[in-house]
C-alpha cells in the first residue's frame, strides 16, 4: 500500500525551511528518500532504518519514527537547487514490499 | 560515472503497436526494475528482475512483459500499446534491493496515439 506524503506541493523563498512528511498504515522496516529534478532521473538521498534514527547531509536531514510509522524530511535554509519532487519509499516490517509515495513538489524561488 | 541508460527519451507509437523500451546498466547490478510515473501517483512498479532470465510481477504488470537475457539489459515490452499506457517509464537498477538505493535512468516518455 502506497505511503501518504504531505504536503502535495510547497513553495518557498530561498533561505526558508521546509518539512515533508511520509506516513504509512503499515509497520515499517525502512524509509527511503529520493529527489527528482524536473526532466531528470530520481536521485537517492538517504535510507532510514527502524530504530528511530535520524540522518542528514548538507542541510537536508530526515527522521524516522517507527511507532508512528512516519518519516519527515527537513530542508534547512533552502537553496534554488532544492527544487524538485521529493519521493519517499517504504519497506514493510519484513523488509519487503518496497513502494514509493506520490511525491511532494517543492519549488524554491529567489 | 555509473549509469543506467534508456534507449529513447521520447517515443510516439500508435494504438496496437508492439513497443520495446530498452534499458542498460553498467554497474554489474543484479537487480533491475521498470517503473511507470504518472502525476499524482508517483512511481509504480511494473516488473522487476533479480537475475538473468528471471522476472517478477510488480504492482501493475497488466499489458506489459519483460525480458532479461543479459545481466546488464532489461527490456520492457508493451504487447499491444493502448492510450492508457501513455506515461513516463523509468528503469532502475540496484545492488541489493532498495537497501543501497536505486540508480534510475532518465526515463522514456511514451505517447500512444
Amino acid at each position: 500500500q502506497q505511503p501518504v506524503q504531505s504536503p502535495q506541493a510547497v513553495i518557498l523563498r530561498e533561505g526558508e525551511d521546509a518539512v515533508i512528511n511520509c506516513s504509512s498504515s503499515k509497520a515499517l522496516y525502512s524509509v527511503h528518500w529520493y529527489r527528482q529534478k524536473h526532466g531528470e532521473a530520481p536521485v537517492f538521498l538517504m535510507i532510514l532504518l527502524k530504530g528511530g534514527e535520524q540522518k542528514g547531509h548538507d542541510k537536508i536531514s530526515a527522521s524516522f519514527n517507527e511507532k508512528k510509522q512516519q518519516s519527515s524530511l527537513y530542508l534547512t535554509a533552502s537553496q534554488l537547487s532544492y527544487s524538485g519532487t521529493y519521493f519517499c519509499g517504504t519497506e514493510d516490517n519484513y523488509g519487503q514490499n518496497f513502494v514509493f509515495g506520490p511525491g511532494t513538489r517543492l519549488s524554491v524561488l529567489p | 560515472d555509473v549509469k543506467v541508460t534508456q534507449s529513447s527519451r521520447y517515443l510516439v507509437k500508435r494504438t496496437g503497436e508492439k513497443v520495446f523500451l530498452e534499458c542498460v546498466q553498467d554497474m554489474d547490478h543484479e537487480n533491475m526494475f521498470w517503473y511507470r510515473q504518472d502525476p499524482g501517483l508517483g512511481l509504480r512498479l511494473i516488473y522487476f528482475s533479480y537475475d538473468v532470465k528471471m522476472k517478477e510481477k510488480g504492482d501493475i504488470p497488466e499489458g506489459y512483459s519483460v525480458s532479461r537475457e543479459k545481466k546488464e539489459r532489461f527490456s520492457l515490452i508493451l504487447e499491444s500499446a493502448s492510450t492508457n499506457q501513455t506515461s513516463m517509464y523509468l528503469c532502475a537498477s540496484s545492488l541489493e534491493g532498495p537497501k543501497y538505493g536505486y540508480t534510475f535512468g532518465s526515463g522514456t516518455r511514451l505517447t500512444v496515439v
